[in-house]
């Protein structure tokens, strides 16, 4: 079946280091592929998507590629704040359109 | 625009108590979610309406669980009996539809402790 796997975490960075954080999928098809994020305390929220191949969807700084040829959606920052601090999922829109998740990435951002 | 909103943000029960959790979707979205999220894990798919008709609750224990969206607008989410196994946060989301690139907007969660 369709599956996610992401980075274990937690990732811990000093401030305005670069952040890759790695997620691969398995999947039937050519999914929607999206990374969420969320904030202490919050709820989650969209950070950005792709939905076919060589897509990439940026937001806030961030970006990821949507490359079908290594079945990854690895999220990229060029410099990470201390806001950025949360926990990262990955996840794809399965054939049934129901989002399969990654277990999260919690990231951690020093000053 | 206003969020989902979601009620209460914290419960506290005891085993075997009954619980109930209510959700406000953003006005328009035809498609409303309920999961369950374990800590360090990523979040379950209870069931998934499409307007008031439920699209798939394959997911859902439903020896004691139970959902329902009247009106195709609110809905809420009921456990009984809750077990220890039940301690997570349950998350409401909605979608305008529901295809694959369609963005699923979250409230803030109700964080379930069963003690």
């Amino acid at each position: 079946g369709d599956s996610v796997t992401q980075m274990e975490g937690p990732v811990t960075l000093s401030e305005e280091a670069f952040l890759t954080i790695n997620c691969t999928y398995t999947a039937t098809g050519y999914p929607s592929l999206f990374w969420y994020v969320q904030y202490p305390g919050e709820g989650l929220q969209l950070l950005l998507k792709a939905t076919k191949a060589d897509d990439k969807g940026s937001n806030k700084g961030f970006e990821a590629t949507y490359r079908k040829e290594t079945t990854s959606f690895h999220l990229e920052k060029g410099s990470v704040q201390v806001s950025d601090s949360a926990v990262y999922f990955c996840a794809l829109a399965a054939s049934n359109y129901q989002l399969i998740w990654g277990a999260g990435t919690k990231l951690i951002i020093k000053p | 625009e206003a969020g989902v909103a979601q009620s209460p943000r914290y419960k506290i029960i005891e085993k075997r108590q009954s619980v109930a959790f209510w959700c406000n979707p953003i006005s328009g979205h035809a498609t409303l979610y309920w999961y369950q999220q374990i800590l360090g894990q990523g979040p379950k798919l209870l069931i998934q309406f499409q307007n008031n008709g439920v699209v798939d609750d394959s997911q859902l224990p439903k020896d004691r669980f139970s959902a329902e969206r009247l009106k195709g607008v609110d809905s809420t989410l009921k456990i009984q009996p809750a077990k220890l196994e039940d301690s997570a946060v349950y998350l409401c989301a909605s979608s305008l539809g529901h295809l694959a690139g369609d963005t699923q907007y979250f409230g803030p969660g109700t964080r379930l402790t069963v003690l």
